[in-house]
C-alpha cells in the first residue's frame, strides 16, 4: 500500500461546479497535510495545510481531515478554468519529510 | 513570505560536463532544504535533504558523487550534478522550511530544467 494515494484522474468538471479531490493515508500517526496545485511545467505551490480533524476553509478551497478514516481531501468551489492543474496531497514522513501522492490531474471546462 | 528561488531556471549543457544549480531562501532562514527531481508525467521524486552545516541526507538509489549537495547557509543550498549524462535531464526543483515557519511545510522554488546533450 502506498503512503500517500490519489487517483490520478482526470477529474474533469464544469466550470463553476465544485472540483472534489481525494487522498487516503496509510500512517495513522500522521498529523498534518498538505495540498499543492501544480501546473504544467511548474513547481508545486502550496494551497493549504491541515492538522484537525473536520474542515478548514481559505478562499474557494475547503480541506477536510477524517484522521479516524485516514482520509483528507480537497473541495474546490467555483470551479474556473485557471484551476486546471496537477494537485498533491502530501503528508509528513520522518523528520520534516513530506511523503507526496502522485496528484490527481484537474481539468475545468468552461 | 516564504519565498524560494532557484537559479538557474533553465540550463543546456553538453554530456559529460557539470551543472550547479541554487536555491535560496529570500525571506526566511530555512533550517532544511530539500531537493527533488521530477520527470514528466511523474510525480516529485525526494533525492536529499540538507540541514545547514551538515552532511545531507540522501535516498535510496540516489548516488551521493553524481549529486553534490552544500548547505553552507541558512540561505543557501546548491545541487550540483557531476558529469552529467542526457539520462539527467529532468526538472530539479528544490523546496526549504523553518525559521519559525511550520516545521513540516515545505515552501518550492521554481525548479530548473536541466538538459543534458
Amino acid at each position: 500500500q502506498k503512503e500517500v494515494e490519489q487517483n490520478s484522474g482526470p477529474l474533469s468538471v464544469p466550470e463553476g461546479a465544485i472540483a472534489s479531490l481525494n487522498c487516503t493515508y496509510s500512517d495513522r500517526g500522521s498529523q498534518s497535510f498538505f495540498w499543492y496545485r501544480q501546473y504544467s511545467g511548474k513547481s508545486p505551490e502550496l494551497i493549504m495545510f491541515i492538522y484537525s480533524n473536520g474542515d478548514k476553509e481559505d478562499g474557494r478551497f475547503t480541506a477536510q481531515l477524517n484522521k479516524a478514516s485516514q482520509y483528507v481531501s480537497l473541495l474546490i468551489r467555483d470551479s474556473q478554468p485557471s484551476d486546471s492543474a496537477t494537485y498533491l496531497c502530501a503528508a509528513p514522513r520522518g523528520y520534516n519529510k513530506l511523503i507526496f501522492g502522485a496528484g490527481t490531474r484537474l481539468a475545468v471546462h468552461p | 513570505g516564504a519565498v524560494v528561488s532557484q537559479h538557474p531556471s533553465r540550463v543546456i549543457c553538453k554530456s559529460g560536463t557539470s551543472v550547479k544549480i541554487e536555491c535560496r531562501s529570500l525571506d526566511f532562514q530555512a533550517t532544511t532544504m530539500f531537493w527533488y527531481r521530477q520527470f514528466p508525467k511523474q510525480s516529485l521524486m525526494l533525492m536529499a535533504t540538507s540541514n545547514e552545516g551538515s552532511k545531507a541526507t540522501y535516498e535510496q538509489g540516489v548516488e551521493k558523487d553524481k549529486f553534490l549537495i552544500n548547505h553552507a547557509s541558512l540561505t543557501l543550498s546548491t545541487l550540483t550534478v557531476t558529469s552529467a549524462h542526457p539520462e539527467d535531464s529532468s526538472f530539479y526543483i528544490c523546496s526549504a522550511s523553518g525559521g519559525g515557519l511550520s516545521t513540516d511545510t515545505q515552501y518550492f522554488g521554481p525548479g530548473t530544467r536541466l538538459t543534458v546533450l
